[in-house]
């Protein structure tokens, strides 16, 4: 069974790009989830997708937006990039149903940012 | 922001010894999830504990819950020097729906 893939792992942007990450989730998951990592904050939820609607939004401005595909498959988008947007950007998945235990987190690598 | 908090923030022991993070948390919960990170890597999964149960093995991992503290212990019995890594806990926020929010977690070091 294939884990969850994202790409690119490594990218280097400068300030005011804009950039696209990609993550494709487990099969058979719905629920696609972001969360930014720094040093600094640590582990921030972005936002969640499932069924292609966004059904959880952290508190990020409006430059950080996210998609997601009917194949589950997800985007999530950064405009404007500030040297704070520098971090490891984790895609996470997971069944997304109620059922007990089913907000179990599945992650991939990340995608590592860097902005100059 | 943060539901959880891990404390210590770091911990160093030696191979063979035992290793104890403490997670508090905010607003009630379903369910308390720790997660492990090897150094810039994904997290990966460890252990479930549900609001109804108060303590959970698996392997050497010893998880309780206490719900009357809203706080919770990860013990991992007889460390190697793979186990460092860092450790998270996770609990979905009321306000947050059913997304699942991280504490800043414990950086733990087994020397051998």
């Amino acid at each position: 069974k294939a884990g969850v893939t994202q790409t690119p792992r490594y990218l280097i942007k400068t300030r005011g790009q804009q950039v696209t990450l990609s993550c494709s989730p487990i099969s058979g998951h719905r629920s696609v989830s972001w969360y930014q990592q720094t040093p600094g904050q640590g582990l921030q939820f972005l936002f969640e997708y499932f069924s292609e609607t966004q059904r959880n939004k952290g508190n990020f401005p409006g430059r950080f937006s996210g998609r997601q595909f009917s194949n589950s498959r997800s985007e999530m988008n950064v405009s404007t990039l500030e040297l704070g947007d520098s971090a490891l950007y984790l895609c996470a998945s997971s069944s997304g149903t109620t059922a007990a235990g089913a907000n179990v987190l599945t992650f991939g690598a990340g995608s590592r940012l860097t902005v100059l | 922001s943060q539901q959880g908090e891990e404390d210590p923030q770091a911990l160093s022991i030696q191979e063979g010894e035992n290793a104890t993070m403490n997670c508090s948390y905010k607003t009630s919960i379903n369910n308390l999830q720790w997660y492990r990170q090897n150094s810039g890597r994904g997290l990966v999964h460890l252990i479930l504990i549900r609001s109804n149960e108060r303590e959970k093995h698996s392997g050497r991992l010893r998880v309780t819950l206490d719900t009357s503290k809203k706080s919770s212990s990860l013990l991992i019995t007889a460390s190697r020097a793979a186990d460092t890594a860092s450790y998270f806990c996770a609990t979905v926020s009321n306000q947050a729906g059913t997304a699942l929010i991280f504490g800043k977690g414990t950086t733990l070091s087994v020397s051998s």
